[in-house]
């Protein structure tokens, strides 16, 4: 079956960790992203790429770190340096840059310790 | 970022009842897209509108884009306990310096009762 999937579904962090979020799509989508999301909140664009070896910062990029090495994969890497990790992280791929597209991975709950 | 107001924040229904939910904007929009997020899991894109004034229907739902392309509105008619969870608007802008982005709304959160 085509889709996205992310791994962890939850992952635990200690204070000073680096943590890497996965995901990975087998729609053969060019672009993907990665959204935060929190309670009461809509989803906030932390980064996204429209090419392999290319990503753009989006709203929220500080204490993120992300690489596209590959066309299906695209992880999140949640740094010590962002000071309030504790969030839901979606994932989502779309056909170029066509983002009504954009299908969404199951997310991860990322907890801090 | 900017975001879109949406509301209501949260809805407590019946079954059966009808629900409507909109979010507003200060920005032109050249698409309105709203999805359905159930607990834990990512969204899912419900309707797509693409043109001011349009109304599109997918079974019991049916959502209208604004004729100032700043609004949008989401109906669910006679609801179902499945109809449960969060229900996010999101627009692609139309110009400026958001150009091309998408911006959630906040969501409404939706319980209904059996």
């Amino acid at each position: 079956d085509g889709g996205i999937t992310q791994s962890p579904k939850y992952l635990f962090r200690k204070e000073g960790q680096n943590v890497t979020l996965s995901c990975e799509q087998n729609l053969n989508h060019d672009a993907m992203y990665w959204y935060r999301q929190d309670p009461g909140q809509g989803l906030r664009l932390i980064y996204y790429s429209q090419i392999v070896n290319d990503f753009q910062k989006g709203d929220i990029a500080e204490g993120y770190s992300v690489s596209r090495e590959k066309k299906e994969s695209f992880p999140l890497t949640v740094t010590s340096a962002q000071k309030n990790p504790t969030a839901f992280y979606l994932c989502a791929s779309s056909i170029n840059n066509v983002q009504e597209t954009q299908y969404f991975g199951p997310g991860t709950r990322l907890l801090v310790l | 970022g900017q975001q879109l107001n949406q509301s209501p924040q949260s809805m407590f229904i019946q079954e059966g009842e009808d629900v409507s939910m909109n979010c507003t904007s200060s920005s032109i929009f050249n698409t309105w897209l709203w999805y359905k997020q159930d607990p834990g899991e990512g969204p899912v894109l419900l309707i797509a509108l693409y043109k001011a004034g349009e109304l599109t229907s997918n079974g019991r739902l049916t959502a209208q884009f604004g004729i100032t392309r700043k609004d949008s509105f989401l109906n669910i008619s006679a609801s179902i306990p499945s109809d449960v969870g969060i229900y996010f608007c999101a627009g692609l802008h139309a110009g400026g310096t958001s150009y091309g982005k998408l911006t959630f709304g906040q969501g409404t959160i939706l319980t209904v009762h059996p």
